[in-house]
């Protein structure tokens, strides 16, 4: 059974700071890893994508990672701003033609001014 | 212009009640997906539809029974509504088949059961 684990599970760093936040899942037959930004009473927001086949993605100040074979995905930010205050969520999309995404339970990320 | 749609976005009721969450994506996907986030912010998968069949059925009691009239809508009604039933539920959409799609989430329904 598929289970993601994502640490810390809160995070306060000032502002201007670089941070990564880990993610880790048990089984790798996966087709690809997600990370998802949810501000507080929103939805969730696609961040990037890795699909299996990739190591890394990356979209302005944030970098992903992705380590198949010992479960691993990293979330770097860079040069943090209050803005990216949140909770960031991991999911992965397990080998199964079903399309479920199994999420972890998320860090909340405050960036202090 | 909104891509995932959900209706209403607060529901408060009484235990024992029955009540229905819509939603509605205009981003032509075929599969759609219901998930529950608990008070630990857990999301967990509930159901998926592809082409209005049932592909996921997630262990979930059978007082939820999901209906998808169309691709474009994915109902959620709940009977006789329980405590524990409190919780955000949010509706996404996806295409079936291409692993490198992202889903699309809603804004979330905030269910509160008293």
């Amino acid at each position: 059974k598929q289970e993601v684990t994502q640490i810390p599970a809160a995070l306060s760093v000032p502002e201007g700071e670089n941070l990564v936040l880990n993610c880790s899942f048990t089984d790798s037959a996966i087709y690809n890893l997600q990370w998802f930004r949810q501000d507080p009473g929103k939805g969730l927001t696609s961040l990037l994508l890795i699909q299996s086949s990739q190591r890394e993605q990356t979209s302005g100040r944030l970098n992903a990672s992705l380590d198949k074979s010992s479960g691993r995905s990293t979330l770097y930010i860079a040069a943090s701003q209050p803005g990216d205050s949140a909770t960031y969520l991991c999911a992965v999309r397990p080998e199964s033609n079903t399309g479920k995404l199994i999420f972890g339970q998320g860090t909340t990320l405050q960036v202090k001014p | 212009d909104t891509a995932v749609s959900q209706t209403p976005k607060y529901l408060v009721t009484q235990m024992g009640n029955d009540k229905s969450i819509k939603c509605e994506q205009n981003l032509g996907h075929d599969t759609m997906y219901w998930y529950k986030q608990d008070s630990k912010k857990f999301l967990k998968i509930m159901f998926s539809y592809n082409n209005k069949e049932l592909i996921i059925n997630e262990t979930v009691p059978n007082r939820f029974s999901p209906k998808s009239p169309d691709k474009a809508h994915l109902n959620l009604h709940i009977n006789s509504l329980e405590l524990g039933d409190s919780a955000v539920y949010f509706c996404a959409s996806s295409r079936r088949g291409v692993e490198k799609e992202t889903q699309y989430f809603g804004p979330g329904t905030r269910l509160l059961v008293l």
